[in-house]
């Protein structure tokens, strides 16, 4: 299983775009990428997940170089509702194998 | 989207009781869920791996006679923190996907913060 290491933490201020990048070095064939946020108290919440290139959905964007060493996710204009642990994951879900290591995360602290 | 409840979100026993807390996938059916710690400023760690119809899967270091897991639906899995003492105290956390394909990520439950005085 890969393992991942990011920023333990972040500041940014409101309205702004924050990237957060990942490293996976050890990334399998089969590996996909995920991002979660979680809020203090709560569990995590799926964010965007990737496999190679560009990924957008609603509330972010991946992007994932062609070795696939690093991604890096996108928070377009950030609020303070944004302030959370970011983390990424790394691991082959097929099957039944979704056992992710996780590691401490990013803290994003979004200022007004 | 695929939704995971988890039930309590907070409970208090005393040191020596036991405890139980239920994870319900409410629209999709889970052969398997997970089972998470998380203290304070840390990570999540995993403790279980929860299979329908079958004994749990524990991770080195999890206790499987003190943390019981039962799995006897494809929607509901329950832990059970027995003899509880101060140092279990923590995060739980549970987890399902609707699908076994890679496409299908992690969904999570709000978790129960669970307090042994």
């Amino acid at each position: 299983l890969a393992k991942t290491t990011q920023p333990i933490s972040m500041d940014s201020y409101e309205g702004q775009e924050v990237n957060i990048t990942c490293s996976h070095n050890n990334i399998a064939t089969n590996d996909y990428i995920t991002w979660y946020q979680q809020f203090p108290s709560q569990g995590p919440r799926f964010i965007i997940q990737g496999y190679k290139t560009k990924v957008t959905n609603e509330v972010a964007s991946l992007f994932i170089p062609a070795d696939r060493k690093s991604s890096t996710l996108s928070l377009p204009r950030v609020s303070l509702s944004d302030t959370a642990v970011y983390y990424c994951l790394v691991g082959d879900r097929a099957g039944n194998n979704r056992k992710l290591i996780w590691g401490l995360g990013t803290s994003l602290a979004v200022n007004p | 989207g695929a939704v995971v409840s988890q039930h309590p979100s907070w409970v208090i026993c005393k040191s020596g009781t036991s405890v139980k807390i239920e994870c319900r996938s409410l629209d999709f059916q889970a052969t398997t869920m997970f089972w998470y710690r998380q203290f304070p400023k840390q990570s999540l760690m995993l403790m279980a791996t929860s299979n329908e119809g079958s004994k749990a899967t524990y991770e080195q270091g999890v206790e499987k006679d003190k943390f019981l897991i039962n799995h006897a639906s494809l929607t509901l899995s329950t832990l059970t923190v027995t003899s509880a003492h101060p140092e279990d105290s923590s995060f739980y956390i549970c987890s399902a996907a609707p699908g076994q394909g890679a496409r299908s990520p992690l969904h999570f439950g709000n978790g129960t913060r669970l307090t042994v005085t």
